[in-house]
């Protein structure tokens, strides 16, 4: 899987949009993008993902470059509760065997 | 629809020791997936059961192992504990189907004295 290089922190204002970016240079054509989110000693919560295309769901939208080698984690609105470590993750979609390789990632802060 | 669960929450054992961790998984989910996240660390993978059988093993040591029962559920044995082994453990259910997207339970903090 490819490698993904986020910043280590970011601060955000509540209500304020927020943009988290990620890098992913050496992207495979077959590699997807997932974001998942870990608020502090919780299980990840699965974000959103996609290919080549722009995915919005309820929670955030997820914009990836047309060269694939970046994309950026919309938060429209961002709340207290979106304080959390956001993981940007590179991964095969080959079935039931491609496992995810988790980076650092960005720990947001959300501040009143 | 119940998510993904795990048992216990915490547990305290000593060096040396053996322990065993469950998960149940996602209504609907057929693959388990085990990650061990180490404070400050992001979660690593273990190994993946589908349908009973390992499918897919991270760089961890044969102490580690796994079952997948009929129901899909799933056990994580690790035997003589090292203290490097404490840690959040934690399990993800994904179905059979694409986009195989992998949805976590809340953890098990284990710590090892």
């Amino acid at each position: 899987d490819a490698k993904t290089t986020q910043p280590p922190s970011m601060d955000c204002a509540e209500g304020r949009a927020a943009n988290l970016p990620c890098n992913h240079s050496t992207i495979s054509g077959n590699e997807y993008v997932y974001w998942y989110r870990q608020i502090h000693s919780q299980g990840p919560q699965y974000i959103i993902h996609g290919l080549k295309n722009n995915e919005t769901n309820e929670m955030a939208s997820l914009i990836i470059t047309e060269d694939r080698k970046s994309s950026t984690l919309i938060l429209p609105h961002a709340t207290l509760r979106d304080t959390a470590v956001y993981y940007c993750i590179v991964r095969v979609n080959t079935g039931t065997a491609s496992k995810l390789t988790f980076g650092t990632g960005t720990r947001l802060q959300v501040t009143l | 629809e119940t998510g993904v669960t795990q048992s216990p929450t915490h547990l305290i054992k000593t060096r040396g020791q053996q322990v065993t961790l469950r998960c149940s998984s996602q209504s609907g989910h057929n693959t388990v997936s085990w990650y061990q996240q180490a404070l400050g660390q992001g979660p690593q993978f273990i190994f993946q059961y589908y349908r009973e059988e390992e499918n897919g093993r991270g760089n961890f040591p044969p102490r580690f192992s796994g079952l997948q029962f009929p129901n899909y559920s799933s056990e994580l044995n690790v035997n003589a504990l090292e203290l490097d082994d404490s840690a959040l453990y934690l399990c993800a259910s994904s179905p059979g189907t694409p986009p195989w997207t992998q949805y976590f339970g809340p953890g098990t903090r284990l710590l090892v004295l």
